[in-house]
């Protein structure tokens, strides 16, 4: 079954410090991923798409095929990061499009 | 600009009661959605059409039900509400193409007593 995994419920790391989201997903086909980000009461929006390979607030997210994970990554985390970021999964073929992981709150502290 | 709008922002309301939450949008694309976010289940799909004539269930359609009134409308409805339908309730559009991104209304409170 496709499946999107976000192992980490919450994640809280310190002013500076690198981060890293995890995002595993289980697809047999191939899939076009995403990463959403809700600030505090802001609507979800997106942040960045593997097609795109782009940096976007300093975030980067590589797809790696044979680990099947596409985890997102900052090398200096602010505290304006601090948000809920969910993995998404576009599907090309099937019922319809979007799986959406359970979603991962990231904490920076000052 | 363009955008994706919800009413109402927040509702509370009556086990058994029939509530109907709206979406607009003024993106001109023709794939809407609906979505309900609980805290550590993320977003599940409800109920998407990719245009006026198409509407599909999602993974949790029972006890809702949809209308695509034109392009730019698509609804909401609870015909008989329960508590466990108390969630974040989100629409969202896209546009048509293998890339889309889905861009996302502001969201709807809803508390079901």
């Amino acid at each position: 079954a496709q499946r999107v995994t976000q192992p980490e419920k919450l994640l809280s790391v310190f002013k500076g410090a690198p981060v890293e989201l995890k995002c595993n997903y289980s697809y047999s086909g191939s899939p076009e991923l995403f990463w959403y980000v809700q600030y505090s009461r802001q609507r979800l929006q997106l942040l960045l798409r593997h097609i795109s390979r782009e940096s976007i607030k300093g975030f980067t997210a590589d797809l790696n095929k044979g680990e099947t994970s596409f985890h997102l990554k900052k090398p200096f985390a602010q505290e304006e990061d601090s948000a809920m970021y969910y993995c998404a999964l576009n599907r090309a073929s099937g019922t319809y499009k979007y799986i959406f992981g359970t979603g991962t709150r990231l904490k920076v502290l000052a | 600009d363009a955008d994706v709008t919800q009413t109402p922002r927040n509702r509370i309301t009556k086990t058994g009661k029939r509530i109907m939450l709206e979406c607009s949008q003024t993106k001109g694309h023709d794939r809407m959605y609906w979505y309900r976010q609980d805290p550590g289940l993320g977003l599940r799909l409800i109920y998407y059409s990719f245009d006026v004539k198409d509407i599909n269930k999602g993974e949790i359609s029972d006890g809702y039900s949809v209308s695509r009134q034109a392009q730019a409308k698509f609804s909401l409805s609870l015909e008989s509400a329960i508590p466990n339908q108390t969630a974040l309730y989100f629409c969202a559009t896209s546009p048509t193409g293998v890339k889309e991104t889905q861009y996302f209304g502001p969201g709807t409170r809803l508390l079901v007593l």
